[in-house]
């Protein structure tokens, strides 16, 4: 079974370009979230899908970053423009339809490591 | 809101020793799922082991075990017999149980050295 699929894995931009990421999650996993982990940290979610729908998105910064999941498949992630914090490697993971009597194992992709300038 | 703490940011272990790593959660919820990862170098996140807040034994899994203390707020990982590929980052995290959001609350990470 093929695991969740990111790239770029490195990536390096001058403050106030843009960037995405992409991510393609293990097939049949309804669930894509996106992390974001600073060096040193451990990782924060972004967003979080339910297929093309947003459960979560309450620690994305809206005014420059953006997510979408079309067709509850591939997703990407935006920045734009970046800023010399967003520094960090982005993890895609998926999981499947996630129920109360199960806990939820979540799959990581490789990451993408950004470095802005 | 949910809270993991990392006390040890790094650990050393002779190799075939056993090693446990710390850490203690906070929350509000009756419900949640306590999970340990591991972060080699190549940068994935690698599942070891979780333990449910209802469940009564300690989850196992290999050389992995959870010691799970829930008066104590506490779920340390255990690793015995250490091997040299041991060595990574190690997370502890936690994600409420129910419906609605998964989102995974991690902690700083403990980074673990095996010594030949």
């Amino acid at each position: 079974e093929a695991g969740v699929a990111q790239s770029p894995r490195y990536k390096i931009i001058e403050k106030r370009q843009s960037v995405a990421f992409w991510c393609n999650p293990i097939s049949g996993h309804a669930t894509l979230y996106w992390y974001q982990q600073i060096l040193g940290q451990g990782p924060k979610l972004l967003i979080q899908f339910q297929n093309n729908g947003v459960v979560d998105d309450s620690q994305l910064p809206k005014d420059r970053f953006s997510a979408e999941r079309l067709k509850g498949v591939d997703s990407t992630l935006k920045i734009q423009p970046a800023k010399l914090e967003d520094s960090a490697v982005y993890l895609c993971a998926s999981s499947l339809h996630p129920s109360p009597s199960s806990y939820n194992e979540q799959f990581f992709g490789p990451g993408t490591r950004l470095t802005v300038l | 809101a949910q809270k993991i703490t990392q006390t040890q940011p790094g650990m050393f272990v002779q190799e075939k020793e056993a090693v446990t790593l710390d850490c203690t959660y906070d929350t509000s919820d009756q419900s949640y799922g306590l999970f340990w990862y591991k972060q080699p170098s190549s940068g994935e996140m690698i599942f070891l082991i979780y333990q449910g807040s209802y469940d009564e034994q300690n989850a196992t899994e290999g050389r992995y075990s959870l010691n799970f203390q829930k008066a104590r707020k506490s779920a340390n990982l255990v690793i015995s017999a250490s091997q040299l590929g041991d060595s990574a980052m190690y997370f502890c995290a936690m994600t409420p149980g129910g419906a609605g959001s998964y989102q995974l609350t991690f902690g700083k990470g403990t980074k673990l050295s095996v010594i030949p």
